[in-house]
C-alpha cells in the first residue's frame, strides 16, 4: 500500500522568508500524481500544487514550488516570501495513475508565519 | 464556482445513535469521497463512490456505511455512533480523470458523547 510521510508536524517561518515542507512517499508504481493541499483555519482544503510523476520539471505556482525527486521518492514544498495568509495545515497527497482516483494523505504539517 | 456542501458544520450525538452526514455537490461530478480527519493522523479515506449506487471501501470503513442514490448526494451513515467516531468529516468531489478539480466541503465536526 502506498504511504505518504510528512516528518515535520510543525514548522514556523518569519514573514517574507522562505520555508520548505518535507514529504516522502512509498510506492511501487511508476506513474502517479502528487499534491500539496493547504487547510487554513476555515477548514476548506485548497489545492496548492500538483505534480505528474512522468514530468521531470518541477511544478510552480507563484510563490509555491516543489522539489520533486522521483528516485528518492521525495516531494518537498517551498514557499517563498511567506505571508501571514500562508499560515495553515499543509498536507502532501499521492494518487496512483489509473484505477480508483482516491488520494492518500500524509499526516500534515502545521505552518506558523511570524510577523 | 463548484460547491460541495456539508449539511452541518458541528454535530453532537449520543453513543448508539444512528447518524447521517450529508454531502451535496452542484457540478455533476462523478467521484465523491468521505474522509475522516484527526489531529496527528491526517486525512483517512472512509468510502468513495464513482457513480450512482456504486461505492468502494476506503482505508477505514468499519463502523460506517454510505449511500449514493443521486449523483449529487453522498451520505455517510454511522449505524451506531461510538465515542471513537468523534472526528472531523470531510466530503469531496471530482470529475473522473480530473483530480486537479477535486473540491472539498468545509467539514463536519462530529462529537459523540
Amino acid at each position: 500500500a502506498q504511504t505518504v510521510t510528512q516528518s515535520q508536524p510543525e514548522m514556523s517561518v518569519q514573514e517574507a522568508e522562505t520555508v520548505t515542507l518535507s514529504c516522502t512517499y512509498d510506492t511501487s508504481e511508476s506513474d502517479y500524481y502528487l499534491f500539496w493541499y493547504k487547510q487554513p483555519p476555515s477548514r476548506q482544503m485548497i489545492l496548492v500544487i500538483r505534480q505528474e510523476a512522468y514530468k521531470q520539471q518541477n511544478a510552480t505556482e507563484n510563490r509555491f514550488s516543489v522539489n520533486f525527486q522521483k528516485a528518492a521518492k521525495s516531494f518537498s514544498l517551498k514557499i517563498s516570501d511567506s505571508q501571514l495568509g500562508d499560515a495553515a495545515m499543509y498536507f502532501c497527497a499521492y494518487r496512483a495513475q489509473g484505477g480508483s482516483e482516491k488520494l492518500v494523505f500524509g499526516k500534515g504539517t502545521k505552518l506558523t508565519v511570524n510577523p | 464556482d463548484v460547491k460541495v456542501t456539508q449539511s452541518s458544520r458541528y454535530l453532537v450525538k449520543r453513543t448508539g445513535e444512528k447518524v447521517f452526514l450529508e454531502c451535496v455537490q452542484d457540478m455533476d461530478h462523478e467521484n465523491m469521497f468521505w474522509y475522516r480527519q484527526d489531529p496527528g493522523l491526517g486525512l483517512r479515506l472512509i468510502y468513495f463512490s464513482y457513480d450512482v449506487k456504486m461505492k468502494e471501501k476506503g482505508d477505514i470503513p468499519e463502523g460506517y456505511s454510505v449511500s449514493r442514490e443521486k449523483k449529487e448526494r453522498f451520505s455517510l451513515i454511522l449505524e451506531s455512533a461510538s465515542t471513537n467516531q468523534t472526528s472531523m468529516y470531510l466530503c469531496a468531489s471530482s470529475p473522473i480523470g480530473q483530480d486537479e478539480k477535486l473540491f472539498f466541503g468545509s467539514g463536519t465536526q462530529l462529537s459523540v458523547l
